[in-house]
């Protein structure tokens, strides 16, 4: 258990619909990073938050957007969903920017 | 566009054996390198490879950093089944801590 929390631990939803996946970072830690992992794409980058602040963008999709709250708590927002958003979605948090990174149990996204 | 490549694809070895799996990378602004172990869900951390540490050794696990050949290994030895897993490499650049994940190596061991 790395003491990264996330929540659901699945869901399922329609195209066109939109999900919102939560996650809670170990205590401590300041940042806070979104992944997916899919099977032909596998785990990819999507961003990254330090504090509160954005901190650094890889493939996100225009549809999806996200945000860490005062309390450090992080959200994932996936709008307008297609299938092939259908995935496991990782939260990641470190003490730092460049600290190493633990990973969160996955929040898996069927959409249907 | 950072890269890195994991090899062999798959891997199936017996009890007992040893096992070398390979990983490369093309990182801007590189920093480190991490080891990861993946079974059922989240990627567990194995290691972190910098330049000022290049050989993490951890119990039956070790792993090597060669900065000039832009390549890490990780080795197994006295393999047993709970080493059966995904083993995920992936480089981390300067700026962000943003990491570029390799496509992995499934590990199977029988006993």
């Amino acid at each position: 258990d790395s003491g990264v929390t996330q929540t659901p631990k699945h869901l399922i939803t329609a195209t066109g619909q939109r999900v919102t996946l939560r996650c809670s970072p170990r205590s401590g830690d300041l940042s806070v990073y979104w992944y997916q992992q899919s099977l032909d794409q596998g785990l990819q980058f999507l961003i990254q938050y330090y504090n509160g602040e954005e901190r650094a963008k890889g493939n996100i999709l225009e549809r999806f957007s996200a945000q860490q709250f005062p309390d450090l708590h992080s959200e994932l927002n996936l709008s307008s969903l297609e299938l092939g958003d259908s995935a496991l979605y990782f939260c990641a948090s470190s003490v730092t920017v460049w600290e190493t990174q633990y990973f969160g149990p996955g929040t898996r996204l069927l959409v249907l | 566009e950072d890269k890195v490549v994991q090899s062999p694809l798959s891997l199936v070895v017996h009890e007992g054996d040893t096992v070398t799996l390979n990983c490369s990378y093309e990182v801007t602004n590189f920093r480190s390198l991490l080891w990861y172990k993946q079974e059922k869900k989240a990627p567990t951390f194995l290691f972190m490879l910098t330049s000022s540490g290049i050989e993490k050794k951890s119990g039956r696990l070790s792993s090597i950093l060669d900065k000039k050949e832009l390549s890490s290994i990780l080795n197994i030895t006295a393999t047993q089944t709970g080493d059966s897993a995904i083993y995920l490499c992936a480089g981390a650049e300067n700026a962000g801590n943003m990491l570029t994940f390799g496509g992995g190596t499934r590990l199977m061991v029988k006993p």
